[in-house]
């Protein structure tokens, strides 16, 4: 699978818009972009997922680039629930049902 | 629908007794994942069945591990003998496999400490 990079931490406010970036610069044609997040003390949580075209859902909006070698996920008005940490990860449209999750990036939302 | 049950939720144990973890997925779900998530190593996946199959055991550490599901509501992850280093955090997932989304659900997991 692709490997992704992503900030160890951010800050954002809450109300305002949290944007989290993600690199996977050695994609391929036929994989995925997922975010899961992890709350303190609970299992991780799907978001959203996306192929090339931007995504919206109830929880969150995933931009990708055209050259599809980074994205970003959008938390449009951060509460101080979203704080947990955001895992991107890349995988292939296949039979492979593995998830592979790397350090992701905690997000700290502040009053 | 009541999601992924795990229990028990904390297991304190002695080195070298048996540890048994168990886990209930969602019903209709034909995907069951075992995780273990620690600080140094983070989220680990450990094995996954497919109709109580299991398909890739390959994250299972050593054969001090095992894991089982004998029916389509019930799995078991055993450790036997447990060792101080098996201390982790162990989820369960299960997934309706749809394709492409692929979708995850996690049990809120079992916290292990082994002295």
């Amino acid at each position: 699978d692709a490997k992704t990079t992503q900030p160890t931490s951010m800050d954002c406010a809450e109300g305002r818009a949290a944007n989290l970036p993600c690199n996977h610069s050695t994609i391929s044609g036929n994989e995925y972009v997922y975010w899961y997040r992890q709350i303190h003390s609970q299992g991780p949580q799907y978001i959203i997922h996306g192929l090339k075209n931007n995504e919206t859902n109830e929880m969150a909006s995933l931009i990708i680039t055209e050259d599809r070698k980074s994205s970003t996920l959008i938390l449009p008005h951060a509460t101080l629930r979203d704080t947990a940490v955001y895992y991107c990860i890349v995988r292939p449209i296949s039979n492979d049902y593995k998830l592979s999750f790397g350090a992701g990036t905690t997000v700290t939302v502040r009053a | 629908d009541a999601g992924v049950i795990q229990s028990p939720r904390h297991e304190v144990t002695e080195m070298g007794q048996e540890v048994t973890l168990r886990c209930k997925p969602i019903s209709g779900h034909d995907y069951l994942f075992w995780y273990r998530q620690t600080m140094m190593r983070g989220l680990e996946l450990l094995i996954y069945f497919n109709n109580n199959v299991p398909i890739d055991d390959s994250g299972m550490p050593e054969d001090r591990f095992s894991a089982k599901m004998p029916n389509a509501s019930f799995s078991t992850l055993k450790i036997q003998p447990s060792e101080p280093r098996d201390s982790a955090v162990y989820f369960c997932a299960s997934s309706p496999g749809t394709r492409p989304l692929y979708e995850q659900y996690f049990g809120p997991g079992t916290r292990l400490t082994v002295t």
